[in-house]
């Protein structure tokens, strides 16, 4: 069956350091979206992708960086990770054809904290 | 500005007791509206997509409908299985594809 998959499932890390959530789906979608969900905030956009070559930010996307060299995979790069970044972070996809471009396929999310 | 703005924020409801969940929304234009179902420690599910005002759609005990400022999500004799967090979000014209914009979820509690 088509998945997608994020890992690592848990990172802790220290404020400053480089950190690089992966994000991997088998559903050969051309659409693929990096959401993180706080407390208070809901989901809310940080990057998204809507194929090879293609990165585009989103609402949150301040510290963040995606890149995309292939359909399968969009990984999400802290370049200095900040205390406020701690959170759940969620990668999801689509396809872009159809009618139900909004019908996202998520990921178990990474739970990362910022120390 | 878009926005999505859910109520309550938390429900809780007797095993068979029925309810409903609001989303209120304002977008510049409405693409489509959509209910996600996330449980604990995971992702969001996909439920339901509504594009115009009328519209309704059932899955088991729910029931979405839309207008043209808000969507219900109608819980129907409720099992304690049914108890998540349901998110409601939009997507706006024109057309961003897949680009969606979430509120904050009704958190539900089904006890038996």
């Amino acid at each position: 069956d088509a998945e997608i998959t994020q890992s690592p499932r848990h990172k802790i890390t220290e404020t400053g350091r480089q950190v690089t959530l992966a994000c991997h789906q088998t559903w050969n979608h051309n659409n693929m979206f990096w959401y993180r969900q706080d407390l208070g905030h809901g989901l809310r956009l940080i990057h998204y992708s809507y194929g090879v070559q293609d990165t585009n930010k989103g609402e949150v996307s301040d510290g963040y960086s995606v890149s995309r060299s292939n359909t399968e995979d969009l990984p999400l790069t802290l370049e200095s990770a900040a205390s406020s970044q701690t959170s759940v972070y969620f990668c999801a996809s689509s396809s872009p054809t159809g009618l139900n471009t909004g019908e996202l396929f998520f990921g178990e999310g990474s739970r990362l904290t910022v120390l | 500005e878009d926005q999505v703005t859910q109520s309550p924020e938390a429900l809780r409801l007797q095993e068979g007791e029925s309810s409903s969940l609001n989303c209120s929304y304002t977008v510049s234009g409405l693409r489509g509206l959509f209910w996600y179902r996330q449980d604990p420690g995971k992702g969001p599910e996909f439920l339901f997509t509504l594009y115009s005002a009328g519209e309704e759609k059932e899955k088991e005990r729910l029931k979405a409908t839309l207008t043209k400022k808000e969507s219900f999500l109608h819980i129907t004799a409720p099992k304690p299985e049914d108890s998540a967090t349901y998110l409601c979000a939009v997507q706006a014209a024109p057309g961003n594809t897949g680009k969606l914009i979430f509120g904050q979820g009704t958190t539900l509690q089904v006890k038996p």
